[in-house]
């Protein structure tokens, strides 16, 4: 069975730019979760949902946005990007919210110049 | 939020050797798992363990949910085990909280 996907691998923006990013989580699973993950420092929740409805959200800017599909998958997106948001972004996904195991995908990395 | 803390920072062990890496965090969870993260970014998971004891192979886990601390053992060491070991922790389900975690280098 696949794994948590997610896409695209590596992405280089430029500040003020937009940035949108992809995850399809394992089948079966019907919450998904992304993270940012700065360079030194452990993931930081940036989102939680289920069922299409955000279940959770972390201590972000409004310029950053989710949403998730009938199919489950989802996608992050960043609005005006900044040099600060350059970091790997991890998208998680479980069979749903509450106490399950989270599955990791191998990430995106963003570089914003 | 829930305050997680892992130690220690950093650990150098020779290959064959055995380690013990603790997590502390601040509020009851419902959920506490352990990751080694490896050099390309992959979060692995190691163990779903929000109370108890769990082994599996060379690698063990325990929490202790009543006085909020998790501990990973490693024994006999490979290199392979290289990396950054992570404990998370929710207490809603809908928002998880990293520690800092512990890189860990093994040496041949």
């Amino acid at each position: 069975d696949a794994g948590v996907t997610q896409s695209p691998t590596h992405l280089i923006k430029t500040r003020g730019q937009h940035v949108t990013l992809r995850c399809s989580p394992i089948s079966g699973h019907k919450s998904v979760s992304w993270y940012q993950q700065v360079l030194g420092q452990g993931p930081q929740f940036i989102f939680q949902y289920y069922e299409k409805e955000e279940r959770g959200r972390g201590n972000f800017p409004d310029r950053f946005s989710a949403r998730q599909f009938p199919n489950y998958s989802s996608e992050l997106n960043v609005n005006a990007l900044l040099l600060g948001d350059s970091a790997l972004y991890l998208c998680a996904s479980s069979l749903s919210g509450g106490s399950y195991e989270q599955y990791f995908g191998p990430g995106t990395r963003l570089t914003v110049t | 939020g829930i305050q997680v803390e892992q130690s220690p920072p950093d650990l150098i062990l020779q290959e064959g050797a055995n380690s013990t890496l603790r997590c502390n965090f601040s509020d009851s969870v419902n959920n506490l798992q352990w990751f080694h993260q490896n050099p390309w970014g992959q979060l692995i998971n190691l163990f779903y363990i929000p109370s108890g004891t769990k082994q599996n192979g060379r690698l063990s886990a325990t929490t202790v949910a009543t006085e909020r601390y998790s501990l990973l053992y490693i024994s006999s060491s490979q290199t392979t085990d290289s990396g950054v070991y992570f404990c998370a922790v929710s207490n809603t389900g809908n928002q998880f909280y990293f520690g800092t975690g512990t890189s860990l280098t093994v040496i041949p």
